[in-house]
């Protein structure tokens, strides 16, 4: 099976801008995940996507965004960047079993 | 904002040395996973621990639980310079469905700060 696959794998962004971000997921998985990473903050979860809907959210302020596609392929848009959303942005996709979430390689993300 | 703290922030050991790494978190769990991070790349699951259980070994892995301090270790024995990576425990606290009505997804983990593992040659 192919891994999970992000498009761009660098990005970069000047500040006020908007970015969308693509994820397609493992084949068969309908959970899709996404993850910010940055030196200071480490690991924070954005938001899951489950057939489509958003399931879980995490503390993020609403210019940050996302989506899901029927295929489970799964869209992230930040808009109006700022320097602080420079970062590493992590998608992941499981199915539930004991095997845990399979990410991808990541899209860095520069905002100058 | 983190689950909890991983101790130590960075290890550096020889190779065929063992290296254990700690994570505590704060809330209850439904399981609490180990992920291995190579240079800023994506994150490759190593384990899982599901909360009933205490201990879990998988090849020159072995993690173990405590519920009741809300702490896990991961210990790599005979290590090995490719084991150079950042380590992260994540929990999940999501409460197990079937898998048919999507089962629990580990789709909000929560993170540690990791450790910074490097096994010199």
């Amino acid at each position: 099976k192919a891994g999970v696959t992000q498009t761009p794998r660098y990005l970069i962004k000047t500040r006020g801008q908007q970015v969308t971000l693509s994820c397609s997921p493992i084949s068969g998985h309908r959970s899709v995940s996404w993850y910010q990473q940055t030196p200071g903050q480490g690991l924070q979860f954005l938001f899951e996507y489950f057939s489509e809907t958003q399931r879980n959210k995490g503390n993020f302020p609403g210019r940050f965004s996302g989506r899901q596609f029927s295929n489970s392929r799964s869209e992230m848009n930040v808009s109006t960047l700022e320097l602080g959303d420079s970062a590493l942005y992590l998608c992941a996709s499981s199915s539930g079993t004991p095997f845990g979430a399979f990410f991808g390689q990541g899209t860095r993300l520069t905002v100058v | 904002s983190q689950q909890g703290e991983e101790d130590p922030q960075a290890l550096s050991i020889q190779e065929g040395e063992n290296a254990t790494m700690n994570c505590s978190y704060k809330t209850s769990i439904n399981n609490l996973q180990w992920y291995r991070q190579n240079s800023g790349r994506g994150l490759v699951h190593l384990i899982l621990i599901r909360s009933n259980e205490r201990e879990k070994h998988s090849g020159r892995l072995r993690v173990t639980l405590d519920t009741s301090k809300k702490s896990s270790s991961l210990l790599i024995t005979a290590s090995r310079a490719a084991d150079t990576a950042s380590y992260f425990c994540a929990t999940d606290p999501s409460f197990l469905q079937p898998s048919y009505a999507g089962g629990t997804s580990y789709g909000k983990l929560t993170f540690g700060q990791g450790t910074i593992l490097t096994v010199h040659p």
